[in-house]
């Protein structure tokens, strides 16, 4: 079975500067994706960036990129100068490709509350 | 950029009621899903549905639940007789391909009294 643990409840960050939200992962299968969403204060869940475990290069998406350490199953978003719209809760996510039978079902860590302030 | 369209934003019902939830997935994708997040909580998944048939569900998807994709666009979510429990933000997503990235529709909010 696989597991996403996103042990930081709640962090704060200072306008402009740069935070990393943590998150580890653990799975048996050696082909599998994680992913970021945010999801604001009005409900809905945006992709911010994705990962395959046979990526080489860490994935970066404008001020997101992702500290992929396959090694010690972590896969840390790190958003770049923080703006006050990036409050909001940010989830990580995985989905195992179970040899090619996975329907593609995303398993969601318990999401980390990102507050900027001005 | 296509969207996932639910409706409705907001449903009430009383305990014990049927309710449907409607999702319009974007036209071209071929995998849809439900997911469900009780408030202050994690994501979890419910159910994944593939080429007109249940691919995956989640121990939370008991008899009481059951989907369906009436015509080429829409993909509903049936809940046949609510609890209090069943309260929560229910988001349907799709994808085109399986290892493609899941697009979430801006959910629905269940409240069952």
């Amino acid at each position: 079975a696989q597991k996403i643990t996103q042990t930081q409840p709640g962090m704060f960050v200072q306008e402009k500067e740069a935070v990393t939200l943590d998150c580890t992962y653990d799975t048996s299968d050696p082909s599998y994706g994680l992913f970021w969403y945010k999801q604001p204060s009005s409900g809905e869940m945006i992709f911010l960036i994705y990962q395959g475990s046979y990526d080489q290069q860490n994935a970066t998406e404008g001020r997101y990129s992702l500290n992929f350490q396959k090694a010690r199953k972590s896969a840390n978003l790190v958003i770049s100068a923080s703006q006050l719209g990036d409050s909001a809760m940010y989830f990580c996510a995985m989905r195992v490709n179970a040899g090619g039978t996975s329907y593609g079902k995303l398993t969601f860590g318990q999401g980390t509350i990102l507050t900027v302030h001005p | 950029e296509p969207e996932v369209t639910q409706t409705p934003s907001h449903q009430v019902t009383q305990m014990g009621q049927e309710v449907i939830l409607r999702c319009v997935p974007i036209s071209n994708h071929l995998y849809f899903y439900w997911y469900r997040q009780i408030l202050g909580q994690k994501v979890e998944f419910l159910v994944s549905f593939y080429n007109n048939e249940i691919s995956e569900k989640s121990e939370i998807f008991d008899d009481q639940f059951s989907v369906e994709r009436p015509d080429g666009s829409n993909f509903t979510l049936k809940i046949r007789s609510t609890k209090l429990e069943d309260s929560a933000m229910y988001f349907c997503a799709s994808t085109r391909r399986v290892r493609e990235k899941l697009f979430f529709g801006s959910g629905t909010q269940l409240s069952v009294l």
